[in-house]
């Protein structure tokens, strides 16, 4: 069965940054694209961007330009995103998620990173 | 940058119907896809393509599409449905994804 599951909790400076993975499995992995999501507390839903597995070509909402990568590893079958210049308002859970033939079809169980000096 | 546009609540008593609706200018052009969101947990998609229900999804969920508005319909509300419901589509580009602000549905 096809399964997300990303990298642990993180506690991070203002300032640094963070990089979050998301394990693949159950299916054939650069078949199909993977986004990135986030949600600060309490509060909706933010896209952040897509990355295609097979070509390696991104595309990032203009608000994280400059300041989120993400990247793959077709040999793990793992998907990282990683972003830099943390500040307070980054707190938040991050979330990959399977762009499939219905769209965000599965995602992971998300993983918390609090910004705190 | 574009927008999709929901009602922040409804509420409504188990048995009755719940509308929730997403406004957005390419949504005539652009396919509406709807999440549920339960807390503590991920958020599960419970239509796609304005209309469409995946698998496991009760029949109580259903989608519709009318110009600029998408509404998405739970019928026979039971109170396992209370969650906050976000919609998603696109820009005009194709490419840059939107989420609505969400919907918090209370059953009473």
């Amino acid at each position: 069965q096809v399964q997300l599951v990303q990298s642990g909790a993180e506690v991070k400076k203002p300032g640094a940054s963070v990089k979050v993975s998301c394990k693949a499995s159950g299916y054939t992995f650069t078949n199909y694209y993977m986004h990135w999501v986030r949600q600060a507390p309490g509060q909706g839903l933010e896209w952040m961007g897509i990355i295609n597995l097979t070509d390696d070509i991104k595309s990032y909402a203009q608000r994280f330009q400059g300041r989120v990568i993400m990247t793959r590893d077709t040999s793990t079958s793992t998907v990282y995103m990683e972003l830099s210049s943390l500040r307070s308002e980054d707190t938040a859970m991050y979330y990959c998620a399977r762009d499939g033939p219905n769209n965000f079809d599965y995602w992971g169980q998300g993983t918390l990173v609090t910004v705190s000096s | 940058s574009y927008k999709l546009t929901q009602s922040p609540s409804v509420s409504v008593s188990p048995g009755q119907t719940a509308r929730i609706t997403c406004s957005g200018d390419a949504l005539p052009r652009r396919s509406a896809y709807w999440f549920q969101q339960k807390p503590g947990q991920a958020p599960v998609l419970v239509i796609y393509k304005d209309s469409e229900r995946p698998s496991g999804i009760p029949e109580r969920f259903s989608g519709s599409s009318s110009g600029t508005t998408v509404t998405l319909t739970i019928s026979g509300v039971q109170a396992e449905d209370e969650a906050d419901y976000y919609c998603q589509s696109t820009d005009n580009s194709g490419i840059y994804v939107v989420f609505g602000g969400g919907t918090r549905v209370t059953v009473l």
